[in-house]
C-alpha cells in the first residue's frame, strides 16, 4: 500500500507558468519534507513543516513556497519556474525529526 | 560541520559475490546514520539505520551496515549480490536534518 503519495508522477511546465507538486500520505507522521534531486546527485532539503510549523533552508530560492492545510497533505508551489528547476522533486515523511525518513515515488519536473 | 563522504562513485560487483558500499561521516556527538537506495526514476528507500546499540546493524533485502566509531565510518555489505542490488546507494547521518552522502552507484553484473 502507498504510504506517501506524489502527484503528478510526471509534470511538464512552461518557463515562468506557475506550478504545483501535492504529496500526501497515510502514515500520520508529524514531518513532512520537500526536496529537490538534480540528476543522480544527492537531494536538496527546500523546506519541511513539524505539524503546522514551516522551516525554510537558508538557500530556498524565493521561487518555491509550500502548504500544508492538514496533517496528510503538502504541497510545493513553484511561482515562475526557471529552465534551472527541472529536476526530480521528492516528498518524504517522518515520524518526528530524529526519525528514519519514508520518501514518496518523487514528481518530475520539466520546464519547457 | 558535519558531513558525509561517499569515496566511490560506482561500485561494479559480479553476481553471487560480496559487496560494500563505502561510506564516512564527521559528526560532532553521536551519529543518526542511515542507508537509502533509490532505484531509476523512484524515490529513495529506507535499508536500515544505526542509532545506538550493536555496532552490526541489520537492513532491508539482505542488507547489513557495520559502525566503526574509531574510523568514522559506516560502511554497507551484502554477502551475496544480485542483479536487482544495482541501484544509487546514498549513506546519511541526522543532525537537524539529513545530510548526505554524494551517492554510489552499484552495479552487479550477472
Amino acid at each position: 500500500d502507498a504510504m506517501v503519495i506524489q502527484n503528478p508522477r510526471y509534470q511538464v511546465t512552461q518557463f515562468g507558468k506557475p506550478v504545483t507538486l501535492s504529496c500526501s500520505q497515510t502514515l500520520n507522521h508529524n514531518v513532512m519534507y520537500w526536496y529537490q534531486q538534480k540528476s543522480s546527485q544527492a537531494p536538496k532539503l527546500l523546506f519541511h513543516y513539524y505539524d503546522k510549523d514551516f522551516n525554510n533552508e537558508a538557500d530556498t530560492p524565493d521561487n518555491f513556497q509550500s502548504r500544508r492545510p492538514n496533517t496528510s497533505f503538502c504541497f510545493l508551489d513553484i511561482r515562475s519556474p526557471g529552465l534551472g528547476d527541472a529536476a526530480m522533486y521528492l516528498c518524504a515523511t517522518a515520524i518526528g525529526p530524529n526519525y528514519e525518513q519514508y520518501f514518496g515515488p518523487g514528481t518530475r519536473l520539466t520546464v519547457t | 560541520a558535519q558531513s558525509v563522504a561517499q569515496p566511490e562513485d560506482q561500485v561494479n560487483v559480479a553476481e553471487g559475490n560480496p559487496l560494500t558500499v563505502k561510506c564516512t561521516y564527521s559528526v560532532s556527538g553521536n551519529p543518526y546514520l542511515f542507508w537509502y537506495v533509490q532505484y531509476p526514476n523512484r524515490g529513495l528507500q529506507f535499508l536500515l539505520k544505526y542509532i545506538t546499540g550493536d555496532n552490526l546493524v541489520k537492513g532491508s533485502y539482505g542488507f547489513e551496515a557495520e559502525f566503526n566509531k574509531s574510523q568514522t565510518s559506516f560502511h554497507l555489505k551484502k554477502p551475496s549480490a544480485l542483479v536487482s542490488d544495482s541501484a544509487l546507494y546514498f549513506c546519511a547521518v541526522l543532525e537537524g536534518k539529513l545530510i548526505f552522502g554524494q551517492g554510489t552507484e552499484l552495479s552487479v553484473k550477472p
